[in-house]
């Protein structure tokens, strides 16, 4: 049971916006820099939003990121085949002193 | 170009000690302006932080695995190291190293985030 919520599927078309959502408290996601990570099995994990809302650079502007509360948010415009992969929230948590992930996004694209 | 590449052996026995090795190119691992850490999934599941190191060798471990874990530097041979000890079946996971970047101002560990990461490697755990 992974401390941080996510739903365990997405799915979408070309073209179409796909959300996926990652749920935590008052002592991770409210209060801590929330990172999303894009991953392919058998692939290092990869980077795509940092600190809520910023992207590294190469990582098209169609990927972004927010937070409201004690949940955040990736979404992704324009959706592309190569887009389907594993997404993962990652944020500190303060009560448990460590960092926490969700337990990723299987994301389809249809 | 920046990579990091876990090794180390793939089949480890109860209760015997997990030992992996991560060896970090591109970068210097003493620079002053990361941190090292093992991330690791079990099948099924979600990714877990077991810990972190700083090029002095100070370190951060998850609470949960605090009890059994080691992991330490080598500045020489630009690798950090991860030992897990006394494991059981649940240790059985895909491993990877990471590096611990800084995408603003970073004043505390927990400021930091993981901005690259090795393709990981399967350990599992046999009785």
């Amino acid at each position: 049971q992974s401390v941080l919520t996510q739903p365990p599927s997405a799915s979408g078309t070309p073209g179409q916006r796909v959300t996926i959502s990652c749920s935590g408290s008052s002592s991770n996601i409210e209060t801590s820099y929330v990172h999303w990570y894009q991953h392919l099995p058998g692939t290092a994990p990869k980077l795509l939003i940092y600190r809520i809302n910023q992207r590294p650079s190469g990582v098209p502007d169609r990927f972004s990121g927010s937070r409201s509360g004690t949940s955040a948010s990736l979404t992704i415009s324009g959706l592309r085949s190569e887009d389907e992969a594993d997404y993962h929230c990652a944020a500190w948590d303060d009560s448990l002193s460590a960092w926490v992930f969700g337990g990723g996004t299987k994301l389809t694209v249809l | 170009q920046m990579h990091l590449q876990e090794s180390g052996p793939g089949l480890v026995k109860s209760p015997e000690t997990l030992s992996l090795t991560c060896t970090v190119s591109g970068d210097a691992i003493s620079s002053t302006n990361y941190y090292w850490g093992w991330i690791r999934q079990p099948p099924g599941k979600g990714l877990e932080w077991i810990g972190s190191v700083y090029y002095t060798g100070s370190t951060y471990y998850n609470p949960s695995l605090k009890s059994r874990v080691t992991i330490s530097v080598d500045t020489s041979k630009n690798q950090f190291s991860l030992k897990l000890k006394s494991v059981t079946a649940t240790d059985t996971a895909v491993y990877y190293c990471a590096r611990h970047g800084c995408g603003g101002d970073c004043y505390h560990f927990w400021d930091y985030d993981f901005d690259f990461w090795g393709q990981g490697t399967q350990v599992t755990v046999s009785s």
